[in-house]
């Protein structure tokens, strides 16, 4: 099974207007970590937000937060106020465990965001 | 500057071949991660090292495939006889400690095997 699933390929928005990444993950690990990273066309990724499976409240960073629901294992990332530079590729990716291999990510396949103006 | 750094950018070389990628992480992150990310999908997780050693290498497709780290700084990739199915763009990250916290990613190396 896909320990990281991202059922959008591709998503479109309009500047200004909010849009949701979905993320739904598969572990039977209690902790756990999940992260979002974007990745432009310059290749690079970039770190955007993180939650750990013991947090009690969402994530929040600037204009992204981390819809997490822990029972339905979603992990969802809200981008508000869109702009045109966020048009890029969304990762989703998670880390397993707290010992032995928390070094390690494994990512889903992404969902490339449009933002049109 | 500041930011992970990966050379080259881009390779591309015959089948058969040997390639090298070095990667230079931030100064002071002692752990350092080579990701591969095929066409169309996540990155996905080739060697940590923690220092100059290999701690897992356990993504290496192949032994092809070899990594070094010999001053706990640089890292370079090395693939022998180079296939086809090696096209990918190979990323290199580092972070300051081993928890795969906050991963700091470089542009990456564009590999294509003709």
């Amino acid at each position: 099974a896909q320990k990281i699933t991202q059922t959008q390929p591709g998503m479109f928005v309009q500047e200004k207007e909010a849009v949701t990444l979905d993320c739904t993950y598969d572990t039977s690990d209690p902790s756990y970590g999940l992260f979002w990273y974007k990745q432009p066309s310059s290749g690079e990724m970039i770190f955007l937000i993180y939650q750990g499976s013991y947090d009690q409240q969402n994530a929040t960073e600037g204009r992204y937060s981390l819809n997490f629901q822990k029972a339905r294992k979603s992990a969802n990332l809200v981008i508000s106020a869109s702009q045109l530079g966020d048009s890029a590729m969304y990762f989703c990716a998670m880390r397993e465990g707290d010992g032995g291999s928390n070094y390690k990510l494994t990512f889903g396949k992404g969902t490339l965001l449009t933002v049109n103006p | 500057g500041a930011g992970v750094s990966q050379t080259p950018s881009n390779k591309v070389t015959e089948k058969g071949k040997y390639v090298e990628l070095r990667c230079d992480p931030i100064s002071g992150h002692t752990a350092l991660y080579w990701y591969r990310q095929s066409l169309g999908q996540g990155p996905e997780f080739l060697i940590y090292f923690q220092g100059t050693g290999a701690a897992d290498d356990s993504g290496l497709p192949n032994d092809r495939f070899f990594a070094v780290r010999p001053e706990g700084s640089v890292s370079t990739l090395k693939i022998q006889r180079t296939e086809r199915g090696d096209s990918a763009v190979y990323l290199c990250a580092s972070s300051f400690d081993g928890r795969a916290g906050e991963l700091f990613f470089g542009e990456g190396s564009r590999l294509t095997v003709l």
